[in-house]
């Protein structure tokens, strides 16, 4: 069965600085599809970022980019010059081939200011 | 944009009381998810539906059921709750297997 961990429970990151949201997975799949996804307080859950496995190249959106080690099956998430609006609960998620979709435990970051 | 609404932010519910709870969506998506969201445990599937009348167990059904008459809708259904089913209810929606999910704004749910 797949898994997913999140091992950090609680970040925090001076804004203007760089962080890094750990996350690992488990699967015997080859072609899958990973996401990270932002829940701000109070606030609908949204996609952050979305990486194929069957991409090389990492993906990124603006300040937010992932580190995809496929042998390690490991994702993790950089988030570069931290805003206070990245104050929120993150959530790595493993998608199969077939759709199920299934989460980590989540990391919650705090920006300060 | 899309919309994903559930009926309720907060209920509040007795033992054994019956529950609905109501997601809608507006994209037209085939797929659509109840999740429950809990501190430290992150979100479990509870049950999860690839199309009309269609359902599947997710990780976490016992206690739950759903129907899905329309596309558009997804209900989730506690027939007699149970004071361990207190939690945050999340409803999402995508338009393929491997698509980006839409959350509604989730339902707090408290079983006294």
């Amino acid at each position: 069965a797949q898994t997913v961990t999140q091992s950090q429970p609680e970040m925090s990151v001076q804004e203007a600085e760089t962080v890094t949201l750990s996350c690992t997975y488990d699967t015997s799949e080859n072609n899958y599809y990973l996401f990270w996804y932002k829940q701000p307080p109070s606030r609908q859950m949204i996609l952050v970022i979305r990486q194929e496995a069957y991409k090389q190249q990492n993906a990124t959106e603006n300040r937010f980019s992932v580190n995809f080690q496929k042998a390690a099956k490991s994702f993790s998430l950089k988030i570069s010059d931290s805003q206070l609006g990245d104050t929120a609960m993150y959530f790595c998620a493993f998608c199969s081939n077939t759709g199920k979709l299934i989460f980590g435990q989540g990391t919650t970051l705090q920006v300060k200011p | 944009d899309v919309k994903v609404t559930q009926s309720s932010r907060y209920l509040v519910k007795r033992t054994g009381e019956k529950v609905f709870l109501e997601c809608v969506q507006d994209m037209d998506h085939e797929n659509m998810f109840w999740y429950r969201q809990d501190p430290g445990l992150g979100l479990r599937l509870i049950y999860f539906s690839y199309d009309v009348k269609m359902k599947e167990k997710g990780d976490i059904p016992e206690g739950y059921s759903v129907s899905r008459e329309k596309k558009e809708r997804f209900s989730l259904i506690l027939e007699s709750a149970s004071t361990n089913q207190t939690s945050m209810y999340l409803c999402a929606s995508r338009v393929t297997n491997t698509g980006e999910l839409f959350f509604g704004e989730g339902s707090r749910l408290t079983v006294l």
